[in-house]
C-alpha cells in the first residue's frame, strides 16, 4: 500500500536552531498535511498544502509542498523548547478524501 | 467550545476479551473517523462513519467494528484481543467526511 517515509527520524537539537525535515512517498499526493503530536494528546495541524510547489507559513513554521507532488518539507526556524514533539506529514489518498496516510514521525527534542 | 472526547483515557485488558472505546465528536462535526497508532509509528486508519454508515475502512480485520449514533457519536468495539491490539486508539471528527480532523487525545489500550 502507499506509504510516507519522514526522515531524520529523530533529531536533538539546540534551542535556537533551526530544523529541517521531510516526507517522500512512491505515488503523487494533491494535499500534504503536517501535524504535531505531543505526549499523551493526538496530532494537532499545523500546516495545509493544497498545490504543487506552494510555500506555506505558520509563524516560525513553513512547509513546502513537491514540486513532483511526492514529497513536501517543513522547516521550524528558531526553535524553541515548546517544539518538542512528533511531527508527521500525512496526506489523503488519491479520490479519496477522508482517509489519511500518515508517516512514521520525526521525534524532536530541543536542549534549552 | 469542547473539542473531540475519548473514554477512556487508558484501559488494560486480557487476551481473548472484548472492548469498547467511545468518542464524541467537536460541536458541529458529524463523522467520526478511527486510527490505531502502535508505539513509534504514524497513526493507521481503522474505519470512518458518517451518517451512521461505516464509509470507509482501512486494512483492519473484522475483529474490529464500530457504530455511529443519531447524535454523531462513535463507538470502536474490538473482539478476541490480541496482544498486538496494544496501541493508542485515536478518533477524529470531521465535517461531511473531509479530512480536516480534530483528532482526541486518544485510549490508551494494553492487552496482557
Amino acid at each position: 500500500g502507499q506509504q510516507l517515509n519522514q526522515s531524520p527520524q529523530s533529531m536533538f537539537i539546540q534551542e535556537g536552531e533551526d530544523v529541517s525535515m521531510n516526507c517522500t512517498s512512491s505515488s503523487i499526493f494533491n494535499t500534504w498535511l503536517w501535524y504535531k503530536q505531543e505526549p499523551g494528546e493526538g496530532p494537532v495541524l499545523l500546516i495545509a498544502l493544497y498545490k504543487a510547489g506552494e510555500l506555506t507559513s505558520n509563524g516560525r513554521l513553513t512547509a513546502q509542498f513537491g514540486i513532483t507532488r511526492k514529497d513536501s518539507f517543513l522547516n521550524i526556524s528558531a526553535s524553541i523548547p515548546s517544539d518538542v514533539g512528533i511531527y508527521f506529514c500525512a496526506g489523503p489518498l488519491l479520490g479519496n478524501t477522508g482517509k489519511l496516510i500518515f508517516g512514521q514521525g520525526t521525534t524532536l527534542q530541543v536542549k534549552p | 467550545d469542547a473539542g473531540v472526547t475519548q473514554s477512556p483515557t487508558h484501559l488494560i485488558k486480557t487476551r481473548g476479551q472484548q472492548v469498547t472505546l467511545r468518542c464524541s465528536p467537536k460541536s458541529g462535526h458529524d463523522t467520526v473517523s478511527w486510527y490505531q497508532q502502535a508505539l513509534g509509528q504514524g497513526p493507521q486508519f481503522i474505519f470512518q462513519y458518517y451518517e451512521e454508515e461505516e464509509r470507509q475502512r482501512g486494512n483492519f480485520p473484522d475483529r474490529f467494528s464500530g457504530h455511529q449514533f443519531p447524535n454523531y457519536s462513535s463507538e470502536l468495539n474490538v473482539n478476541a484481543l490480541l496482544l498486538g491490539d496494544s496501541a493508542l486508539y485515536l478518533c477524529a471528527s470531521s465535517l461531511r467526511q473531509g479530512y480536516g480532523y480534530t483528532f482526541g487525545s486518544g485510549t490508551r489500550l494494553t492487552v496482557v
